[in-house]
């Protein structure tokens, strides 16, 4: 157990919908990190954040935002779904916001979106 | 820009015997490298990290890693290959001073009694 958790395990919703998948960092840790795995791209970065702040963006499309709460939990919402962003999508954390010497990231469970 | 390249996508070993599982590595400068494990349907597990210390790096269930700038490869290997060990393994490189992190393709390892 990493001490990360995610919620939900399991999301099957329709396309054009939109949800919200949430993560809870593990305790003393500022930093947040997404991922999306999925069969065709593999493990994307999707964006982070520290301490409340958005540090880093990667290949986040314009329908994705997320946001990280004063108690440090972080939420990510997805919208007007479409059919290909079925994924597992992981939330990870650390204690720091990523300097050259890299910290661990510690990875929750993941979140397996499908899209119908 | 970083990445990083792993060589086989798929290792089917017999327990008992050694695991290498291959990756390069491009950086434009001094990389920290990670390997991490994901067992089916479970989530991504640190298996080892290099951050510029020793090249030779000792993780768990037994896993080491060489760091070799040279020629820019950091191999996995283990000297005998267990059945719990079975699951797809990524090489991964940090991206500059944000964390982001690039993940490799993933190696699917398959372990036979």
């Amino acid at each position: 157990d990493s001490g990360v958790t995610q919620t939900p395990k399991h999301l099957i919703t329709a396309t054009g919908q939109r949800v919200t998948l949430r993560c809870s960092p593990r305790s003393g840790d500022l930093s947040v990190y997404w991922y999306q795995q999925s069969l065709d791209q593999g493990l994307q970065f999707l964006i982070q954040y520290y301490n409340g702040e958005e540090r880093a963006k990667g290949n986040i499309l314009e329908r994705f935002s997320a946001q990280q709460f004063p108690d440090l939990h972080s939420e990510l919402n997805l919208s007007s779904l479409e059919l290909g962003d079925s994924a597992l999508y992981f939330c990870a954390s650390s204690v720091a916001p990523g300097t050259a010497i890299q910290e661990t990231q510690y990875f929750g469970p993941g979140t397996r979106l499908l899209v119908l | 820009a970083q990445s990083v390249t792993q060589l086989d996508s798929h290792v089917s070993v017999s327990e008992g015997t050694p695991v290498l599982l291959r990756c390069n590595y491009s950086s434009s400068y001094s990389p920290s490298l990670f390997w991490y494990v994901q067992h089916p349907n479970k989530g991504l597990q640190l298996l080892l990290k290099y951050t510029s210390a020793a090249t030779l790096v000792k993780g768990i269930n037994g896993f080491e890693a060489e760091f070799k700038k040279s020629e820019t490869s950091f191999h996995l290997t283990k000297p005998s290959a267990h059945m719990s060990d079975a699951a797809e393994y990524f090489c991964v490189v940090s991206g500059s001073n944000t964390g982001k992190l690039i993940f490799g393709q993933g190696t699917t390892l398959q372990v036979k009694p």
